[in-house]
């Protein structure tokens, strides 16, 4: 059974520095993705990652994939207010039985100013 | 707006009674998915349809729970018999074949 897991679950920084949201997942998985969520609202797609060694950045936020160690980064720099809300990494695996997302716990982030 | 649709946004309900979830994916999107998040966790994969075809349903669908789409377009949930340990935001999302899955913006069930 796939299993995703994230660390921390929570998380609270200043304004200005620099972190890094990590997931693991416990099996060979096809695509990783990173999604937003703000209190009582739904997902928002930040990131697709398909192969090992992407990397992708938008704005503050970059996210990087390494499949071989089955582990995905999500860094964020010089962090804003605007960046406090829960993100949660997802993976999912091609194949019949196993076209459905598997979501890690998430982490929630506040931003301090 | 083309994105995909939930209705209602928010149900209350007393235990016991049967509630219906409806969800309007992206239009040309064939493939619809409901999950559950209960709060403090991530989603949770409960069912997926291929068109009109139920491909997949997972452990946590007990059978109280029933989805169906019956003209590969709009999706109905429905719960019988709810339960407090219902109580979430159920989440369905579409995609074109096996691409990237677009989430709607959830129902939040609250069960007293």
């Amino acid at each position: 059974e796939l299993k995703v897991e994230q660390n921390p679950l929570f998380l609270s920084m200043q304004e200005g520095k620099n972190y890094t949201i990590y997931c693991n997942y416990s099996t060979t998985s096809d695509r990783l993705y990173w999604y937003r969520q703000d209190p009582g609202k739904s997902l928002e797609s930040l990131f697709v990652l398909l192969s090992n060694g992407a990397v992708k950045q938008e704005g503050r936020l970059m996210a990087s994939l390494d499949t071989k160690a089955r582990l995905s980064t999500l860094h964020i720099t010089a962090a804003v207010h605007d960046l406090s809300a829960t993100y949660f990494c997802a993976v999912d695996k091609l194949g019949f039985g196993n076209e459905k997302l598997t979501f890690g716990t998430g982490t929630r982030l506040t931003i301090i100013p | 707006d083309t994105g995909v649709s939930q209705d209602p946004r928010h149900k209350i309900t007393k235990r016991g009674q049967n509630v219906t979830f409806r969800c309007d994916p992206i239009s040309e999107h064939n493939r619809l998915y409901w999950y559950r998040q209960t709060l403090g966790q991530g989603p949770e994969f409960l069912t997926y349809f291929q068109n009109e075809a139920q491909l997949e349903k997972s452990r946590l669908l007990s059978d109280r729970f029933s989805a169906e789409r019956p003209k590969g377009s709009f999706s109905t949930l429905e719960i019988q018999r709810t339960e407090q340990g219902d109580s979430a935001m159920y989440l369905c999302a579409s995609s074109l074949k096996r691409n990237e899955q677009f989430f709607g913006p959830g129902t939040r069930l609250t069960v007293l």
